[in-house]
């Protein structure tokens, strides 16, 4: 156990549809990231959070937001879903927003049929 | 063109063996990750390294900055290390907000 708590583990959905991923980050982290993990694409970075603040966008999608709420945990939301949506989503977090050891979670496969 | 590649795609070595993994980069770079993705899908950070050589047990990741190039060695190679081993790059300064581009993998298969 990393210590960082992704759920749903799977979660399979229609076209259309709207989901929320869920993220804890290690007790003690500030930082979470998100990343997509497609078979055609590979592990893509989708946005980062740094106690609350959103502190670097990189290919995240406008029918995907995110947000840290005040405990620290994070939600990706990802709506109106295309069955190119189809990927495992990993969260990860670091003590501080710089360049430190990323802790992974076990991700959420998300099937869109 | 990825701006992170990886070399093998695809490795088969016989239990033993002395493993060789490589990344290259295009630019300068803060910070190189080694990461180990198991079968099942989790992602365990390895090393996170800027210059030099580190060792973990049987692991030794290594950076050459002037040439832009890493490599993960494992040694006396086991069953239990089969699973894809990414690279990823931080670019930018030090502690700035550029954030992790991914090599495509690199998937070792140990044979007993």
């Amino acid at each position: 156990d990393s210590g960082v708590t992704q759920t749903p583990k799977h979660l399979i959905t229609a076209t259309g549809q709207r989901v929320t991923l869920r993220c804890s980050p290690r007790s003690g982290d500030l930082s979470v990231y998100w990343y997509q993990q497609s078979l055609d694409q590979g592990l893509q970075f989708l946005i980062q959070y740094y106690n609350g603040e959103e502190r670097a966008k990189g290919n995240i999608l406008e029918r995907f937001s995110a947000q840290q709420f005040p405990d620290l945990h994070s939600e990706l939301n990802l709506s109106s879903l295309e069955l190119g949506d189809s990927a495992l989503y990993f969260c990860a977090s670091t003590r501080q927003s710089g360049a430190n050891v990323l802790t992974f979670g076990a991700g959420s496969r998300l099937t869109v049929l | 063109k990825n701006e992170v590649e990886q070399s093998p795609q695809n490795l088969t070595a016989q239990e033993g063996e002395f493993i060789t993994i490589n990344c290259s980069y295009s630019v300068g770079i803060s910070a190189l990750h080694w990461l180990q993705q198991h079968p099942g899908g989790g992602i365990f950070s390895l090393f996170m390294l800027s210059s030099g050589k580190k060792k973990h047990g049987r692991l030794i990741a290594t950076i050459n900055i002037q040439e832009k190039h890493s490599s993960l060695h494992i040694t006396a190679s086991h069953p239990r290390d089969s699973a894809v081993y990414i690279c990823a790059v931080k670019w930018g300064a030090f502690g700035s907000a550029r954030q992790l581009t991914f090599g495509s993998g690199t998937q070792l298969t140990v044979l007993p």
